[in-house]
């Protein structure tokens, strides 16, 4: 069965530079997460969407931003990248609509390492 | 705002035997759902089994099973036959029951260890 794909599964950038982080929801999912994992810590949320749509917010830098498109990818741009941004990123989908309550699955992350 | 709390920053068992991974958890809602994650040193986070707040049967996966007390606010995950392969963390995590954009609260995670 399909699952979500994130790319690139590694990343190692500059402080100061930009990143993007990209997503692909399992077919036919109408819904993302994007969770930041630094190490040794839980999940966090920063953003979700639904239906191309933002539908909430978590602790998501300003300098961070993300989208999803008309095919229902999404992507995570992080500009002027900090240390502390250094973690592993997940992208979970899941379909909401039809008042289906489905789980989300997660893709097996992007490993964001800044120097 | 809820907030989900895994007391036990890690755990040990021998293959074979049980062990119990506790959570707690505080909400004003009524209606949600609970899950336990695993994340094993792969990093992937895979859903170990899932309970609806409404449902008072607690839910069974094969080894896998839940001690859901929704008064004492409480959800803790019971792992029977303990094998090698269950030594992951583990996230117990909330979530409403809105059908969408209901994003994930986890806990801190509890690391298993499974000695042989």
């Amino acid at each position: 069965a399909a699952g979500v794909i994130q790319s690139p599964r590694h990343l190692i950038k500059e402080k100061r530079e930009t990143a993007t982080l990209k997503c692909y929801p399992i077919p036919r999912h109408d819904t993302v997460y994007w969770y930041q994992q630094g190490p040794g810590q839980d999940p966090q949320f920063l953003i979700s969407f639904y239906e191309k749509m933002q539908s909430d917010k978590g602790s998501i830098p300003d300098r961070f931003s993300a989208q999803q498109f008309s095919d229902y990818h999404s992507e995570l741009n992080m500009s002027s990248l900090e240390l502390g941004d250094s973690a592993l990123y997940f992208c979970a989908s899941r379909y909401a609509g039809g008042g289906m309550n489905t789980e989300a699955f997660f893709g097996q992350g992007t490993r964001l390492t800044v120097v | 705002a809820q907030t989900v709390t895994q007391s036990q920053p890690e755990m040990s068992v021998q293959e074979a035997e049980t062990v119990t991974l506790s959570c707690t958890y505080d909400t004003s809602e009524s209606d949600y759902y609970l899950f336990w994650y695993k994340q094993p040193p792969s990093r992937q986070m895979i859903l170990v089994i899932r309970q609806e707040a409404y449902k008072q049967q607690n839910a069974t996966e094969n080894r896998f099973s839940v001690n859901f007390q929704k008064a004492a606010k409480s959800f803790s995950l019971k792992i029977s036959d303990s094998q090698l392969g269950d030594a992951a963390m583990y996230f117990c995590a909330y979530r409403t029951r809105e059908e969408s954009g209901s994003r994930l609260t986890f806990g801190e995670g509890t690391q298993l260890t499974v000695n042989p």
